[in-house]
């Protein structure tokens, strides 16, 4: 298993560009995360999703769409970058495990995309 | 809203000595994770804790978690170099959909 996998691993963007930002996972997993990681905090929830076609906004998800057409592929788009968006964006992906209905499973996380915005 | 917090936020120790790190939360869970990160890297699970009292060893590193304090620790003994990174941890908001709430980490840093 490859894992979770993110392309590009760096990208610089111009204010008002857009891109997309792509996660593959192998593992079989319902749930797909994106945070992004500014310098010394910890990570913040930007959309999650639960199952193909299904998707949700998290803590800060202005600036970002997402889309889950397929179990494996999340990917992240950004329509006019911003330097505000500048940071490090991880996805991460979990199986439905529960608990009495309650998921139990640790998170797996890709290995990040690093972006700036100039 | 969940809030969690970490602290120490830096954490300088010698080899060989004992340490706690601390996290508070501020609403109700059940759900803990600890996370290890790697400068430039990404993040490593460590821990799950999925109940109240539960504890979890690995090597020099133990997590417990007390639900009614709200509060877990990850306890180093004996610490060593290789221990050097940043560890956050992370809970599970209860209701609804659940979502990870994360911390700002503890950069801990192991001199010989």
């Amino acid at each position: 298993n490859a894992g979770v996998t993110q392309t590009p691993k760096f990208r610089i963007l111009k204010i008002g560009q857009s891109m997309t930002l792509q996660c593959t996972q192998d593992m079989n997993h319902n749930y797909m995360y994106w945070y992004r990681q500014d310098p010394g905090m910890g990570l913040k929830l930007i959309y999650y999703s639960v199952g193909a076609g299904i998707t949700d906004k998290g803590e800060v998800p202005n600036g970002y769409n997402v889309s889950r057409s397929t179990t494996e592929d999340f990917p992240l788009r950004l329509e006019l970058a911003a330097p505000s968006q500048t940071s490090v964006y991880f996805c991460a992906s979990s199986p439905l495990g529960t608990s009495g209905g309650r998921l139990t499973d640790t998170q797996y996380f890709g290995p990040g995309t690093r972006l700036t915005v100039l | 809203e969940l809030k969690v917090e970490q602290n120490p936020l830096f954490l300088s120790m010698q080899e060989g000595k004992n340490y706690t790190i601390y996290c508070n939360y501020s609403t109700t869970s059940d759900r803990l994770y600890w996370y290890r990160q790697d400068p430039g890297k990404s993040l490593e699970s460590l821990f799950v804790l999925l109940s109240n009292g539960a504890v979890k060893q690995e090597g020099r590193l133990m997590a417990s978690l007390d639900t009614k304090a709200r509060l877990s620790t990850l306890h180093i003994t004996a610490a060593v170099h290789d221990l050097s990174a940043t560890y956050f941890c992370a809970v599970l908001t209860q209701g609804g959909s659940e979502k990870l709430v994360f911390g700002k980490g503890t950069k801990l840093t192991v001199n010989p």
